[in-house]
């Protein structure tokens, strides 16, 4: 089946430097993939959704100048973390839907990324 | 605000058929139900997804009643790999937004030898 790739799937950074994530659909093309973000024994959480060619939109309360979202091509999302504190520690996974699935909710999702900010 | 009500933990032994139920009271005619899988420290997994009656596939089964207020995962004969986070999705993206995007907090299931 398809699969969503995210890289990388930890990182440590000192706060204050900014932490790019890429997630990338390697065997179908996606204009839309949608970024999540998720707290211990917490649910996932709906940040972004990030658009091919155009302007990420965000969930109410996600800062978007804190989480820039660029979406260059069909099969590459990428998320930064801006000026990382402490609080922006956090398992952040990206999903695309599937042919079709844009409109009934399945998605493949990426393998996550662990941001642990010093 | 998450459309969808689950247990948040369900506990069962290995072998045992386990029924997970989500309520959805306010699903929309264009909504489907899907419901994912996730271990710790990895993103979810589909399961199986439905718009009414019954769905089989190799892994689980999904039950629709006729007004689709709710669902429930069956999964036959669970094992201790079972043990995970299960989360019903309704809906999805629709030109007003992603509401049909948003988790809701998942049942923990853990079985036990």
């Amino acid at each position: 089946g398809a699969v969503v790739s995210q890289h990388p799937s930890r990182v440590i950074c000192k706060s204050g430097t900014s932490v790019k994530i890429e997630c990338r659909s390697l065997d179908f093309q996606a204009t839309t993939m949608f970024w999540y973000r998720q707290f211990p024994k917490k649910s996932l959480m709906l940040m972004a959704t990030s658009n091919e060619g155009s302007k990420a939109t965000y969930e109410q309360g996600v800062e978007k100048d804190k989480f820039l979202i660029n979406h260059a091509s069909l099969t590459l999302s990428t998320l930064t973390v801006t000026s990382a504190h402490p609080e922006d520690s956090s398992f952040y996974i990206c999903s695309a839907p599937v042919a079709g699935g844009f409109s009934t909710g399945e998605l493949f999702f990426g393998e996550g990324s662990r941001l642990t900010v010093l | 605000l998450a459309k969808t009500t689950q247990p948040i933990s369900m506990d069962s032994y290995e072998g045992q058929e386990v029924n997970i139920t989500c309520s959805h009271n306010n699903i929309a005619t264009n909504d489907y139900i899907t419901w994912y899988q996730q271990f710790p420290s990895q993103g979810p997994r589909f399961i199986i997804q439905g718009y009414k009656t019954k769905v089989t596939n190799e892994v689980a089964s999904l039950f629709i009643p006729a007004d689709r207020k709710s669902s429930t995962l069956s999964l036959p004969r669970v094992s201790l790999s079972d043990t995970a986070v299960y989360y019903c999705l309704v809906g999805g993206y629709s030109g007003g937004g992603a509401d049909g995007l948003t988790f809701g907090k998942g049942t923990h299931l853990i079985i036990q030898p």
